[in-house]
């Protein structure tokens, strides 16, 4: 069964500054998906970034990057000139990338993430 | 930019009571999905639904719990007799391919 792990479940950053949040995930397929959700204070679930497996170079948006490791089954997400608005609980997910889109998303536990001024 | 909406924002229900979550996905997508958070906790998988037929499941959503698309625009989730440990939020989320949007979620209260 596939599972993801975060294990910071609590983080902290100075505004302007570079945080990294870690996830590790199981699987034994090769095609799948990643993705990281940021849930603001309103519990709005909102897409931040995603992944996909079969590709080597890291997604970026903006000041949002992620370091994917296939080998290590690593995802992490890092967040460029931290911003008040980007105080959150942060979630990452995986899902199957076969048997066209209607597979779930398993979620980690969350990292809260805190900016402070 | 088109999103999903969920109705209600909170509902507060007596145990055994049923409830109606309602959804509406945004417009073009094929693929609806119902998600739960009991508070403090992960966000858990409930039910997938394409072609008006249910995809996937998982073990939570058991006989009390029912999904409908009654017309070209809503996602409702029913829960027949809601249990104090129904409490959560629940989210409603939609894709058209492998992104799933999120709506703003309905918190169930069960007193």
């Amino acid at each position: 069964a596939q599972t993801v792990t975060q294990s910071q479940p609590e983080m902290s950053v100075q505004e302007a500054e570079t945080v990294t949040l870690s996830c590790t995930y199981d699987t034994s397929e090769s095609d799948y998906y990643l993705f990281w959700y940021k849930q603001p204070p309103s519990r709005q679930m909102i897409l931040v970034i995603r992944q996909e497996a079969y590709k080597q170079q890291n997604a970026t948006e903006n000041r949002f990057s992620v370091n994917f490791q296939k080998a290590a089954k690593s995802f992490s997400l890092k967040i460029s000139d931290s911003q008040l608005g980007d105080a959150a609980m942060y979630f990452c997910a995986y899902r199957i990338g076969y048997g066209g889109a209607t597979n779930k998303l398993i979620f980690g536990t969350g990292t809260l993430l805190a900016v402070q001024p | 930019e088109p999103e999903v909406t969920q109705t209600p924002s909170h509902q507060v229900t007596q145990m055994g009571q049923e409830v109606i979550l309602r959804c509406v996905p945004i417009s073009n997508h094929l693929y609806f999905y119902w998600y739960r958070q009991i508070l403090g906790q992960k966000v858990e998988f409930l039910v997938s639904f394409y072609n008006n037929e249910i995809s996937e499941k998982s073990e939570i959503f058991d006989d009390q719990f029912s999904v409908e698309r009654p017309d070209g625009s809503n996602f409702t989730l029913k829960i027949r007799s809601t249990k104090l440990e129904d409490s959560a939020m629940y989210f409603c989320a939609s894709s058209l391919l492998y992104e799933q949007y999120f709506g703003p979620g309905t918190r169930l209260t069960v007193t």
